[in-house]
């Protein structure tokens, strides 16, 4: 089976710029968790759903991020408009219910 | 509150030598699990291993091996005969109902082999 895919692998973007990161989940996996990870704050969770659902989203850090799940095979990470401080690694995982969560290879994102 | 500690930010170790990464966790619930995952230079994070807290059996698994001990609430991780493969960081994590079955991470800690 695939495991998580990511996509872009790495992206470079100016301040300013909508950057959008995408997630495709393990097929049969019904949770999906975005990740950051940074040198300062180590992984951070953003955003869960279960079911496609947006379960706690209180690990986001501003209005200019946003998270969707239009279906179970999908979902995206949307930052409008970035800034140089959202440098970092976005990580996407996947589980199913109280299984283990299985990571994504992660999007690094540098915004100049 | 859910707490993991892993206070070894970073070990070093020469090539063949055993070693031993610390975790410590916090938690009011029960039922919870424990899992270790492994962070190489390529950055991508990979499963090792998750324990639920019914079962205190020691783990082998080739090198790694694991120490569930709940009377101390630690689940520790020992490497033998560590190779420069093994170079990574590590992240031990817990998932408890109280946290919404979130995974609440450690810290880190960096193992660094060398030949």
């Amino acid at each position: 089976d695939a495991g998580v895919i990511q996509s872009p692998r790495h992206e470079v973007t100016e301040m300013g710029q909508e950057v959008t990161l995408r997630c495709k989940p393990i097929s049969g996996h019904n949770s999906l968790f975005w990740y950051r990870q940074t040198m300062m704050r180590g992984l951070e969770l953003l955003i869960y759903f279960n079911n496609n659902v947006p379960i706690d989203d209180s690990g986001m850090p501003e209005d200019r991020f946003s998270a969707k799940m239009p279906n179970a095979s999908f979902s995206t990470l949307k930052i409008q408009p970035s800034e140089p401080r959202d440098s970092a690694v976005y990580f996407c995982a996947s589980r199913r219910w109280l299984e283990t969560q299985y990571f994504g290879p992660g999007t690094r994102l540098l915004v100049l | 509150a859910q707490k993991v500690t892993q206070a070894q930010t970073e070990i070093s170790v020469v090539e063949k030598e055993d070693v031993t990464l610390d975790c410590v966790y916090e938690t009011r619930d029960t039922t919870y699990y424990l899992f270790w995952y492994k962070q190489p230079p390529s950055g991508e994070l990979v499963f090792l291993i998750r324990r639920n807290s019914f079962d205190e059996q020691n783990e082998i698994s080739g090198r790694y091996s694991w120490n569930f001990q709940k009377s101390t609430s630690s689940f520790n991780f020992t490497i033998t005969a560590s190779q420069v493969v093994d170079s990574a960081v590590y992240f031990c994590a817990l998932s408890d109902k109280a946290a919404g079955n979130k995974l609440t991470f450690g810290g880190g800690t960096r193992v660094l082999v060398k030949p």
